[in-house]
């Protein structure tokens, strides 16, 4: 059974149309991250919500946002789709608490997002 | 900066072989290490994860070890089957960064039946 589920597997926008990518975990993990894979690339971490503090990081472009209503959603939000931002997408969790290290991630199946 | 590199790119080896991936990381200050899978066109999977105190973790035919001294890793891969095909790549964990991870770029293995 999925426990991190990303939809939709495939998402087709235009240069310059807003669009939203949701994952959503079964995991009661209190961390969410976003991260952008382009082809041959390591995946590399645009944000992460630790419970509802929002982190970004600090070369992630203003065009990329995130919400997180609840534990169990988190939603990426590119608001002017650039061709560079063609990629694949994966949500992850992981469950952290102060001090602790050993916490593993996992993954969704990622949304390739095409940009025309 | 942490930087994770990779080598081989890629490796292509007859089914029953044993093999070995590397990886390589810049900065010393890490929690722990972590090995993934991922599918063409899918996910990642984690495999392993070591913590920066322990050498070695075990799982099945998998065996990762660590020397945070040196700044190196080695996935082991004991009697690679065909279904080992994927894409394989490790990630840092910094002492100073909270959750995020650094990732390498992966070793594409292909395992020829």
């Amino acid at each position: 059974d999925a426990m991190v589920i990303q939809n939709p597997r495939y998402q087709v926008t235009q240069f310059g149309k807003p669009v939203t990518l949701s994952c959503s975990q079964t995991l009661n993990h209190n961390v969410m991250y976003w991260y952008q894979q382009k082809s041959s690339q390591a995946p590399k971490l645009l944000f992460h919500y630790y419970d509802k503090d929002f982190n970004n990081e600090a070369d992630t472009p203003d065009n990329f946002q995130s919400r997180r209503p609840n534990t169990s959603f988190c939603f990426l939000d590119i608001r002017s789709p650039g061709l560079g931002d063609a990629a694949m997408y994966l949500c992850a969790t992981s469950k952290t608490g102060r001090g602790r290290t050993n916490e593993k991630l996992f993954f969704g199946s990622g949304t390739q997002l095409s940009v025309l | 900066k942490q930087e994770v590199t990779q080598i081989p790119a890629a490796l292509s080896v007859p089914e029953g072989e044993n093999l070995v991936l590397n990886c390589s990381f810049t900065d010393s200050a890490i929690y722990n290490l972590q090995w993934f899978r991922q599918d063409p066109g899918k996910g990642l999977t984690s495999l392993l994860l070591i913590q920066s105190s322990q050498r070695e973790q075990t799982s099945g035919r998998l065996n990762a070890s660590l020397d945070k001294s040196s700044g190196r890793s080695t996935l082991y891969i004991a009697a690679s089957q065909p279904g080992d095909s994927a894409t394989y790549l490790c990630a840092v964990r910094r002492e100073t960064s909270g959750s995020r991870l650094t990732f390498g770029e992966g070793t594409q293995l292909t395992v020829n039946p």
